[in-house]
């Protein structure tokens, strides 16, 4: 069965600094790949999809994460990080109706 | 554009109370539609998605069910709520059904 790991549970930067979240796969095909962030008490928000093509996809908020199917990795970057970005992000992997997700990476950013 | 409307946001009910959340798209037709719940520290849980009226798929049989009355609505019962339907529920529709999703803005649901 498709699944995805988000192997941390939490994670702390600080304000400025580099971050990578990671995300692996397990699918028998070319996957369809998500990340997507959810600031407390809300929703979803799509950051950046990637379907074929260029294995480097750029997002919003300053986001971009590669595909590296060697690995079953869709890791998560962004080269500064603003207090803003302090949120849970999921990681999720199209099956062939519906998108599973990650069990989510929880973001907190120290001034 | 499209828009998707959830509510209520906020529901407080006692355990053996009937629920009722509603969730409408607007802006497309004949859209997926899908209902997560999202438990405390915990990720999503897919319950039950729709690629048409009337058509109802179960991901988790439980004590809740789901029904697609009109082409843009989806709604999400339960006949008793128990403890342990407290949660995040989420709305969620797509275009194609293995493309991206478009969540509503949630209900806190606290069973008490």
């Amino acid at each position: 069965a498709q699944s995805v790991t988000q192997p941390d549970i939490h994670i702390t930067v600080s304000e400025g600094a580099s971050l990578e979240l990671r995300c692996n796969y397990s699918y028998g095909a070319t996957p369809y790949l998500f990340w997507y962030v959810q600031s407390p008490g809300q929703g979803l928000q799509l950051l950046l999809k990637y379907f074929s093509g260029d294995t480097l996809v750029q997002g919003i908020k300053g986001f971009e994460a590669e595909f590296k199917r060697s690995q079953s990795s869709f890791n998560l970057r962004k080269p500064s990080v603003h207090w803003s970005d302090a949120a849970e992000y999921f990681c999720a992997v199209a099956d062939t109706d519906k998108l599973i997700f990650g069990t989510g990476t929880r973001l907190q950013v120290f001034p | 554009s499209q828009t998707i409307h959830q509510w209520p946001a906020t529901l407080v009910q006692p355990v053996g109370s009937p629920l009722s959340l509603e969730c409408t798209v607007e802006g497309t037709s004949n859209p997926n539609l899908y209902w997560y719940r999202q438990a405390a520290g915990r990720g999503l849980q897919l319950l039950f998605y729709s690629v048409g009226i009337g058509q109802i798929s179960s991901e988790v049989p439980q004590n809740l069910s789901a029904s697609r009355p009109q082409d843009r609505q989806f709604i999400l019962s339960s006949k008793k709520l128990l403890l342990s339907d407290s949660g995040f529920y989420l709305c969620a529709w797509s275009v194609i059904v293995n493309t991206e999703a478009f969540f509503g803005q949630g209900t806190r649901l606290t069973v008490v």
